[in-house]
C-alpha cells in the first residue's frame, strides 16, 4: 500500500519555466513532510521541509505547498535551471505518532531541465 | 568533510552467503536509517536506529539485521542473502530524527545471483 504518491513519473520543463512536483499521501497522520533530491550514482540530499502546521515553506528558488484537506503537496522551482535535471522524492513522517521515526517516500520524479 | 561513508560500494555475491554493508558518519548523529531504492517503487526504509543500542524495523526489514553499538557506525547484515534482495542500498545519519534533513551516503549497489 503506497501511502506517498508521485502519480507522474517524469517532467520535463524548458529552462527558465515553473517546474511543479506533485506528490499526494494517504495517510492523515502524516504532518512533517521532506522533499530530497537526487542525482544519478549518488545519494539523495535534502531540498526543503514543511510542517502541517504551514501551508507554505520557501527557499530561495524552491517553495512547497501542502493542501492538507486534500493531503496533497507540491513542490515549485522557479526559475527552473539545467542543474535541477535530477530526481526528486516526497517523504512524509508522523512526528506524533509511535512511528515518529519512520520515513515514507514516494516513488520519484525524475525532472528534466531542457535548454 | 560531513559524510556518511558506505562499503563496499559495489557488490556481486551469491545466494545463502552472509555479507555486511559498513555505513559510518562523521557528524555526531544520533539518527541512522537503511534505505532499499528499486525501480518503480522508491526508497523504502528497511531499519533505523534512534541512538546506540536503540534499533527499530522500517517497512521493509524481512531478511536484514542491524547493529547500533557504538554512534557513528551502523552495519547492514544480511545472514542469508536471496535474489530478491538485490538493490541500491542507501545509509543516512541526521542530528536527532527522522524529520531532520538526512545526509545519505553514496549507495552500495548489490547483486545477488
Amino acid at each position: 500500500d503506497q501511502q506517498v504518491k508521485q502519480n507522474s513519473p517524469s517532467l520535463s520543463v524548458q529552462e527558465g519555466r515553473i517546474s511543479i512536483l506533485n506528490c499526494d499521501y494517504t495517510n492523515s497522520m502524516f504532518d512533517y513532510f521532506l522533499w530530497y533530491k537526487k542525482y544519478p550514482a549518488e545519494g539523495p540530499t535534502f531540498l526543503i521541509s514543511i510542517s502541517s502546521i504551514k501551508d507554505k515553506n520557501e527557499d530561495g528558488r524552491f517553495t512547497v505547498f501542502l493542501n492538507k484537506s486534500a493531503k496533497h503537496l507540491s513542490l515549485h522551482i522557479v526559475p527552473s535551471q539545467p542543474g535541477d535535471s535530477a530526481v526528486y522524492f516526497c517523504a512524509a513522517s508522523s512526528t506524533l505518532t509511535g512511528t515518529a521515526s519512520k520515513l515514507t517516500f514516494g516513488t520519484g520524479t525524475r525532472l528534466q531541465v531542457t535548454l | 568533510e560531513a559524510q556518511v561513508t558506505q562499503n563496499p560500494r559495489y557488490l556481486i555475491t551469491v545466494t545463502g552467503k552472509k555479507l555486511t554493508v559498513t555505513c559510518s558518519q562523521n557528524m555526531n548523529h544520533e539518527y541512522m536509517s537503511w534505505y532499499r531504492q528499486d525501480p518503480g517503487l522508491g526508497l523504502r526504509q528497511i531499519y533505523y536506529s534512534m541512538n546506540v543500542e536503540v534499533t527499530d524495523k522500517g517497512d521493509v526489514p524481512e531478511g536484514y539485521k542491524v547493529s547500533r553499538k557504538e554512534k557513528r557506525n551502523f552495519p547492514l547484515i544480511l545472514e542469508s542473502p536471496s535474489p530478491n534482495q538485490t538493490s541500491l542500498y542507501f545509509c543516512a545519519s541526521s542530528l536527532l530524527r527522522v524529520s531532520d534533513e538526512q545526509y545519505f551516503g553514496p549507495g552500495t549497489r548489490l547483486t545477488v545471483t
